[in-house]
């Protein structure tokens, strides 16, 4: 079952914007990651956040975390053509594995 | 630079063959996965090992078995390929509890 469900599905915005998608998950967790996908290809880890953290930060990536709501934030501050991917959050109900959302699709315009 | 690889980006196959994927990590990681991803799904995990013989089911192991006999390697078996198996497979590694996982660049499964 998944864990995390992304929203929105889908984000369009220009260059230079910001943009922000959210996570909530269903069950306690011991720390949250969000993982970035350019069209195609693997997926590659942006950020780990503990649950005892509320915020972290990581160049122009910001993450939230508020374990009272079950949800997370992901903000990518002046973005660019190139932060055009899917981006999806993940969570370990266990110690070992993790579970994906659906993910949201950001794309960028020049 | 830490690397997990995929036998094959693009493989085709017909209804009721056997099909191996192969995934192999360089970075001496005892957890490795097997995703598939097909659209608006997201990823569901199939299986995981977290030490060499070991496995266990992720959430969708029906039709799908596995494979560890050495720790850089890990391969997912479709016993009898079915057409509602065509998706991306991805393989992904971690090292320890809590950690980042690496992902190889994917398997593109189309079965006929």
């Amino acid at each position: 079952s998944q864990q995390g469900e992304e929203d929105p599905q889908a984000l369009s915005i220009q260059e230079g914007e910001n943009a922000t998608m959210n996570c909530s998950y269903k069950t306690s967790i011991n720390n949250l990651q969000w993982y970035r996908q350019n069209s195609g290809r693997g997926l590659v880890h942006l950020i780990l956040i503990r649950s005892n953290e509320r915020e972290k930060h990581s160049g122009r990536l910001r993450v939230t975390l508020d374990t009272s709501k079950k949800s997370s934030s992901l903000l990518i501050t002046a973005s660019r053509a190139a932060d055009t991917a899917s981006y999806f959050c993940a969570t370990d109900p266990r110690y070992r594995d993790m579970r994906f959302g659906a993910g949201t699709r950001l794309t960028v315009k020049p | 630079d830490v690397k997990v690889t995929q036998s094959s980006r693009y493989l085709v196959k017909r209804t009721g063959e056997k099909v191996f994927l192969e995934c192999v990590q360089d970075m001496d990681h005892e957890n490795m996965f097997w995703y598939r991803q097909d659209p608006g799904l997201g990823l569901r995990l199939i299986y995981f090992s977290y030490d060499v013989k070991m496995k266990e089911k992720g959430d969708i192991p029906e039709g799908y078995s596995v494979s560890r006999e050495k720790k850089e390697r890990f391969s997912l078996i479709l016993e009898s390929a079915s057409t509602n198996q065509t998706s991306m497979y991805l393989c992904a590694s971690s090292r320890g509890t809590y950690n980042e996982q690496f992902f190889g660049p994917g398997t593109r499964l189309t079965v006929l």
